[in-house]
């Protein structure tokens, strides 16, 4: 298993740019939550999916961000326009229902956007 | 009720010591108590869990102290390396619900 997989792994932007961020969760995993992390605020949760629809976007910070699952294998955050205080990593981590040893978040290694 | 504190916010250990990394919660309906252990550039890895009817679970040199009554939970690393150096955060999540709650984290530097 080649666990959640990212891309890219650094982006670099300018304000007011388009960015649109990958995630391709574990198969069978049937939750996916889009997290941000920075200095200082830490891991904050943005959304997350359960079997591909939404389940609670309240992280979201403004209209300017967005989320999809098409589908099982795949999803997408989106952030348009980018402004500097967006810079964090933001990660993908997946997760399964299906027995106790699942009850873990697999992470992927993260996008590190830069917005200059 | 949501929250999660963690403490210490950055902790510093000789090689061999104990570090004591602590988490404290009000939400009685937590039931799920996980920690993940965070290297640089890399994403958060679930390293041990406990569930609360239990006071103790012990995986490798990884230790979890559960306290109920105090609503308190920690993570102690026998024999510590420096390649234990990382991020640790301690999280919980309530029974059905597959949210984390996270705590702040714990930056831990092992000095050789």
């Amino acid at each position: 298993d080649a666990g959640v997989i990212q891309s890219p792994r650094h982006e670099v932007t300018e304000m007011g740019q388009e960015v649109t961020l990958r995630c391709k969760p574990i198969s069978g995993h049937d939750y996916l939550f889009w997290y941000r992390q920075t200095m200082m605020r830490g891991l904050e949760l943005l959304i997350y999916f359960n079997n591909n629809v939404p389940i609670d976007d309240s992280g979201m910070p403004e209209d300017r961000f967005s989320a999809k699952m098409p589908n099982a294998s795949f999803s997408t955050l989106k952030i348009q326009p980018s402004e500097p205080r967006d810079s964090a990593v933001y990660f993908c981590a997946s997760r399964g229902t299906g027995r106790p040893k699942s009850y873990g978040y697999t992470f992927g290694s993260g996008t590190r956007l830069t917005v200059v | 009720q949501q929250q999660v504190k963690q403490s210490p916010q950055s902790l510093i250990v000789q090689k061999g010591g104990i570090p004591i990394i602590n988490c404290a919660y009000e939400n009685t309906a937590f039931d799920y108590f996980p920690w993940y252990q965070q290297f640089p550039g890399k994403g958060p890895a679930l390293l041990i869990a406990i569930r609360p009817d239990v006071s103790e679970k012990k995986e490798g040199r990884f230790t979890i102290s559960f306290n109920k009554s105090a609503k308190q939970f920690s993570l102690h690393i026998m024999d510590s390396q420096p390649g234990d150096s990382a991020t640790y955060f301690c999280a919980a999540s309530e029974r059905g619900n597959y949210q984390l709650i996270w705590g702040a984290g714990t930056k831990l530097i092992i000095k050789p």
